[in-house]
């Protein structure tokens, strides 16, 4: 069975510029997330769908950042401009289904490493 | 205050040791505790999970819950070079969709 895959693996881009990152996660499993993990750090939840709706995100800057997960699959992250301070790794990650009673195992894809200069 | 404090060591031990990794919280509201395995350049993986508090056995690997203390163990008997990795602890509150808070992790080398 596939795991979550993400692209690009590595980005480096200058202070302001756009950037997105993909993410494919695992058939079957209806809710995404988005992760920010920065160097020394554990992951710190961006964004949460359950199917296409966007059901926790208390946590993501939405100044500069957006998401979407149309038809409820794959799902895009967008940085723009991006900052200095956006240097860190994203990662998605994917579980069947977190709507129900107690914690569905979450399963992460390798991550984006982004370098902003 | 973080709401899950872990030491970020690095921690070096060599094969065959036993390896004990630690995290304390603060939020009582936590049920469910994970430990994650994080080789570099890739994602987590999980690699224990256990519901309130007691052990859990799985193999060489052993996760502790103390909610009394709250205070939460992972050991690692036979310690192997394969174990190299960054270890993260993590947990979430009982309600539906709860929101996973990591530690920081705990940097081990197991030497040959």
């Amino acid at each position: 069975e596939a795991g979550v895959v993400q692209s690009p693996r590595y980005k480096i881009i200058e202070k302001k510029q756009p950037v997105a990152f993909w993410c494919n996660p695992i058939s079957g499993h209806n809710t995404l997330y988005w992760y920010l993990q920065n160097l020394g750090q554990g992951p710190e939840l961006l964004i949460r769908y359950e199917n296409e709706e966007a059901v926790d995100d208390s946590q993501l800057p939405k100044d500069r950042f957006s998401a979407e997960r149309l038809k409820g699959v794959d799902s895009t992250l967008k940085i723009q401009p991006a900052e200095l301070g956006d240097s860190a790794v994203y990662l998605c990650a994917s579980s069947l289904d977190s709507s129900g009673s107690g914690q569905e195992t979450q399963y992460f894809g390798p991550g984006t490493r982004l370098l902003v200069l | 205050q973080k709401e899950v404090e872990q030491d970020p060591g690095p921690l070096s031990v060599p094969e065959g040791a036993i390896v004990s990794l630690n995290c304390t919280y603060s939020n009582s509201a936590f049920q469910y505790f994970m430990w994650y395995r994080q080789y570099s350049r890739k994602g987590p993986e999980l690699l224990m999970y256990t519901y309130s508090s007691g052990n859990k056995e799985d193999g060489r690997f052993t996760a502790q819950v103390d909610k009394s203390s709250k205070y939460i163990s992972l050991f690692i008997r036979d310690s192997q070079p394969s174990d190299s990795a960054t270890y993260l602890c993590a947990m979430s509150g009982e309600t539906s969709g709860s929101r996973l808070t990591f530690g920081e992790g705990t940097q081990l080398t197991v030497n040959p």
